[in-house]
């Protein structure tokens, strides 16, 4: 059974850009989660969908979106890049909405910004 | 507002010594707690979960976690540290009504000697 999938897995853009990354959940999973790890920050919460709808949201500005299609597929957008932003973002996915916390996580998109 | 308090930012163990790692928790209900592990390059894979009852768990690859509401702590311990095991270790905390958003404390990197 294939893990959760995450592309690019490395990226440099420039200040004032944005960003599309893309995850791929495990088969059958519907929940998807999205964090940014860094190190000053540490692991903090974006925003969770299930069934294509966001379920919770962190305490991140506007320029952090995200969404997931039908196949549970989700993307996260980051406009405006700041060099704040650089970060390792990791997506998790889960099988349904209440498994509380039994996530898989990939191995993330490594993004820095210049 | 949840919080997760990890010590000791890193800790260095002999091959076959035992290891136990800190975590102290900040949260107004019954939390759930995990504990996941980060090996270099790669993502998050859950060791083991509390959500209730008995408050010694178990996970994989050998570890065990204690629970003591009096104290606030969610401890991981491993009898006999393999050289494997070298990596950085999350304690996290969550709750039903958030779903996968959970809280991440700082982490706590081991070393393995030989």
């Amino acid at each position: 059974k294939a893990g959760v999938t995450q592309t690019p897995r490395y990226l440099i853009k420039t200040r004032g850009q944005q960003v599309t990354l893309s995850c791929s959940p495990i088969s059958g999973h519907r929940s998807v989660s999205w964090y940014q790890q860094t190190p000053g920050q540490g692991l903090q919460f974006l925003f969770e969908y299930f069934s294509e709808t966001q379920r919770n949201k962190g305490n991140f500005p506007g320029r952090f979106s995200g969404r997931q299609f039908s196949n549970s597929r989700s993307e996260m957008n980051v406009s405006t890049l700041e060099l704040g932003d650089s970060a390792l973002y990791l997506c998790a996915s889960s099988l349904t909405g209440s498994d509380t916390g039994e996530l898989f996580f990939g191995e993330g998109s490594r993004l820095t910004v210049l | 507002a949840q919080s997760v308090t990890q010590p000791d930012i890193h800790i260095t163990v002999s091959e076959g010594a035992s290891l136990e790692l800190r975590c102290n928790y900040s949260y107004g209900a019954t939390p759930y707690l995990f504990w996941y592990v980060q090996s270099p390059g790669q993502g998050l894979q859950l060791l083991l979960k509390y959500f209730s009852g008995d408050t010694l768990v178990q996970g994989i690859k050998g570890f065990e976690a204690e629970f003591k509401r009096s104290q606030s702590s969610f401890n991981l311990r491993k009898p006999s540290v393999h050289w494997s095991d070298a990596a950085e270790y999350f304690c996290a905390v969550g709750a039903l009504a958030a779903g996968n958003k959970l809280t991440f404390g700082g982490g706590t990197r081991v070393l393995v000697k030989p």
